[in-house]
């Protein structure tokens, strides 16, 4: 149990350009997901949580209008970089929780990388 | 601000050897503390997970120990092995839900 996935688990976009990245419980429910960014050789940096149906919290330094997160459902939360530059790219993972204060699942990331 | 720190920062050890991996935090104001295991590319894999309340968790050859007090928790790992090369972390949850992260400890065991 408490399965979480993303998709895609890589890809490739040019700059300027968006891109959306999913995270899924699969078979939970999660009122809470967090994202977050990994650069090579380095350590998870927390970017926003978002509770289900109410807008994502966003951590000091992270640009909300730059990446834009959706927790429409219990399920889903959508990660969007937009106009996205070639500094954008990185891993990123997404966790979900059954409610605050539980355990964080982690997704297995989504190796972005914008040329 | 939450600082987590995990020394050494790299370890290349032969096969068979004990090790020790070490994570210290600032604040000792925590609710627990998780230790994850991550593959080259890949997420997040959880070891271990210790609540304030608790001293240590055991998972097979793993041994995992928390002093909230001193701000300080040991992974232990027995009879290490090939397969167990990969970047361990630590992390440590404070109010609010927040994860803070270590920096890792990239660990090669050598056959």
């Amino acid at each position: 149990g408490a399965v979480v996935s993303q998709h895609p688990s890589w890809v490739i976009c040019k700059s300027g350009t968006s891109v959306k990245i999913e995270c899924r419980s699969l078979d939970f429910q999660a009122t809470t997901m967090f994202w977050y960014r990994q650069f090579p050789k380095q350590s998870l940096m927390l970017m926003a949580t978002s509770n289900e149906g109410s807008k994502a919290t966003y951590e000091q330094g992270v640009e909300k209008d730059k990446f834009l997160i959706n927790h429409a459902s219990l399920t889903l939360s959508t990660l969007t970089v937009t106009s996205a530059h070639p500094e954008d790219s990185s891993f990123y993972i997404c966790s979900a929780s059954k409610a605050s204060g539980y355990e964080q699942y982690f997704g297995p990331g989504t190796r972005l990388t914008v040329t | 601000k939450q600082e987590v720190t995990q020394i050494p920062a790299a370890l290349s050890v032969p096969e068979g050897e004990n090790l020790v991996l070490n994570c210290s935090f600032t604040d000792s104001a925590i609710y627990n503390l998780q230790w994850f295991r991550q593959d080259p590319g890949k997420g997040l894999t959880s070891l271990l997970l210790i609540q304030s309340s608790q001293r240590e968790q055991t998972s097979g050859r793993l041994n995992a120990s928390l002093d909230k007090s001193s701000g300080r928790s040991t992974l232990y790992i027995a009879a290490s092995q090939p397969g167990d090369s990969a970047t361990y972390l630590c992390a440590v949850r404070a109010a609010g839900n927040m994860l803070t992260f270590g920096g890792g400890t990239r660990l090669m065991v050598k056959p």
